[in-house]
This record gives structure tokens, sequence and C-alpha cells, in this order.
């Protein structure tokens, strides 16, 4: 059972079109849900991390928000730079604090 | 230089090969990482070293063998490698090991086994 699960595994969107994105997961006592952007032939590149149920983080035109259950990263009115593949992490006791990954959600904008 | 550094960016060998691939770190942070990235795939962590000593071997293949010789640099030596192995091998640092300070990574070597 993957414990940590991104959706949709890919999404087109227009220029100015918001969505969100979901990463749920199933670790018991996270410590703590962390957000990456990744860019072709590039590493990931950190985004924001959340602690606890209720948090949110935002930067720019993202918006990360977390629950008991699961994290969603909002895009509001987004532009073709903001195309990339988006990686979620979480670190919780069971995996002796190493993170655990999400496949990732590929975005594409269109002009 | 700042950040993470990875070099080569890219390598081709063929499976009776030695390579080495090297990554350091400028940031100050004392715990370094080597993933395995595969396309559609979650990363995978390899290998973590807090203060220069190996923590973390997650059931590597003893074909990929790591060295830490000082908190800034990280090598990951491979030898006799399978066309499955062929994947974007990532380096990553943060301030502390298990800590919820954020990892940062290099932008990889792309590699490809013929």
């Amino acid at each position: 059972e993957d414990q940590v699960t991104q959706s949709p595994e890919a999404l087109r969107l227009q220029e100015g079109e918001s969505s969100s994105l979901n990463c749920s997961y199933t670790v018991s006592g996270l410590r703590g849900l962390f957000w990456y952007r990744q860019d072709p032939g590039k590493g990931p590149e950190f985004l924001f991390t959340l602690y606890s149920a209720g948090e949110e983080k935002e930067k720019e035109r993202l918006k990360a928000t977390l629950t008991k259950k699961e994290s969603f990263l909002h895009i509001t009115a987004p532009k073709p730079e903001d195309s990339a593949t988006y990686l979620c992490a979480v670190q919780a006791p069971e995996s002796n604090y190493q993170l655990i990954w999400g496949a990732g959600t590929k975005l594409i904008i269109k002009p | 230089e700042t950040g993470v550094t990875q070099t080569p960016r890219h390598l081709v060998m063929g499976m009776t090969n030695k390579k080495s691939l090297k990554c350091e770190q400028h940031l100050g942070h004392n715990a370094m990482y080597w993933y395995k990235q595969s396309a559609k795939k979650p990363l995978e962590l390899m290998f973590v070293y807090s203060l220069e000593e190996r923590v973390e071997n997650n059931s590597v293949p003893s074909r990929f063998s790591p060295e830490c010789p000082n908190s800034s640099h990280l090598f990951l030596h491979l030898h006799t490698l399978q066309p499955e192995d062929s994947a974007l091998y990532l380096c990553a640092s943060s301030q502390y090991q298990g800590s919820t300070s954020p990892q940062h990574f290099g932008d990889g070597t792309r590699l490809s086994i013929l």
C-alpha cells in the first residue's frame, strides 16, 4: 500500500485556469509534509513545509494546505512558467524520519 | 558556487565499467543523501550520511558503493551495473538528518547503462 499518493498524475490547464493538486498520506505521527517543484533536467526545488492540520502557506500563485489525511497545492491563475512536476513528501517516525515521496503530478499550463 | 553541485550531468557506461558520481554541497549542511529517480516512480532513498557516518542503507545492491570523506562531499561508486540501474541519480543535503529542515537537491546525474 502506497503511503503517499499524488493525484492527478498529469494535469493540463489553460493559462489563468485555477486548480488544485492533491497529496494524500497514510502515515501516523506526521512530522512534516513537504512540497517540491521539479523542472525537466533539474533537481527538485523546495517550496513549502507544513507541520499540522489547518496550516496554510503561500508563495506567489501557490498555496499549500494540510488536513489530517491530505494536502492540497492550490494554483491560482497559473502562468506557463508554472509548468513543472510537483512532488509531495512526508516525514514520520515509521520511516525513521526519512522522507516518503509521492510519484508527482505533472502540470502543464498552456498559453 | 552555491547550493548542491553534481558531476557529471550525464554518464553512459557499459555493464562492466566502473565509474563514480560526485556531489558537493556549499550550504554548510551536516546530512547528505543519494536518491534514485525513475520515470513516474517516487524518489527512492538509497543512502543517508550524517556527519560523514552512514545512517541509512535501504537494501541497495552492493554494486552501488557510497563514500562520504567529509560533510561537504559525497560520492557514489558504480560497478557492474545492470540496465535497470539506468535512472536519474540525485544528491541532496539538509541541515540535520531526521530534522524537518528541507532537503536541497542537485540537478542529478542522468545514468544510462548499455
